[in-house]
């Protein structure tokens, strides 16, 4: 089975843009959580999505928003980037009942 | 309240063993989990364990969980070079679907 996959890997944008992410979770996993780390702050989950729902939110601001299609595919987005937004974005997936979270490569997003 | 804490580097020999501490402070926590993490990488699973366990092993991965003291870790035996990375606990609370909460990471250093 093909692990879960994060597109793209890097991007660099500036300040005030907005930005979208993208996750592909195992095949047959229906939920997808997303993680911030930063230096500063370690790792910081974002929120997660099960059957195209959002089930849980961590504490970050709205503009931080998510989605997942009926394929189970993720997307986040992030609108007036913010220098402090610099960070890898990580998205871990698991299958319905299942104790573990799989993670992808993460994407790289830099502010300037 | 939800706070995970690990000491930040350690440093062994080759073929020595390794022991990776972190405690916690919610009694609620289902599932205590090691995830390592490589330079640009994003976090690999090496183990879990279930609350109402006290130890779990798995090849050269040994896991103590003392639930009075809330404190868990991850023993390594004859480390490896391959085995240098940052290693994070990580629990999953009752009722929270799939957020984990993550420590600070360790990050294990192995000499020659």
């Amino acid at each position: 089975k093909a692990g879960v996959t994060q597109t793209p890997r890097y991007l660099i944008k500036t300040r005030g843009q907005q930005v979208t992410l993208s996750c592909s979770p195992i095949s047959g996993h229906r939920s997808v959580s997303w993680y911030q780390q930063t230096p500063g702050q370690g790792l910081q989950f974002l929120f997660e999505y099960f059957s195209e729902t959002q089930r849980n939110k961590g504490n970050f601001p709205g503009r931080f928003s998510g989605r997942q299609f009926s394929n189970s595919r993720s997307e986040m987005n992030v609108s007036t980037l913010e220098l402090g937004d610099s960070a890898l974005y990580l998205c871990a997936s698991s299958s319905a009942g299942d104790e573990t979270q799989y993670f992808g490569p993460g994407t790289r997003l830099l502010v300037l | 309240g939800e706070d995970v804490e690990q000491s930040l580097f350690l440093s062994v020999r080759e073929g020595d063993s390794s022991v990776i501490n972190c405690t916690y402070t919610d009694s609620s926590s289902t599932y205590l989990y090691w995830y390592k993490q490589e330079p640009g990488a994003g976090l690999q699973l090496l183990t879990y364990i279930f609350s109402n366990m006290d130890m779990k092993q798995d090849q050269r991965l040994t896991v103590l969980l003392n639930k009075k003291d809330k404190h868990l870790s991850l023993r390594i035996a004859d480390t490896q070079t391959g085995d240098s990375a940052i290693y994070f606990c990580a629990e999953r609370h009752t009722g929270t679907a799939s957020k984990l909460t993550f420590g600070t990471g360790t990050r294990l250093q192995v000499t020659l």
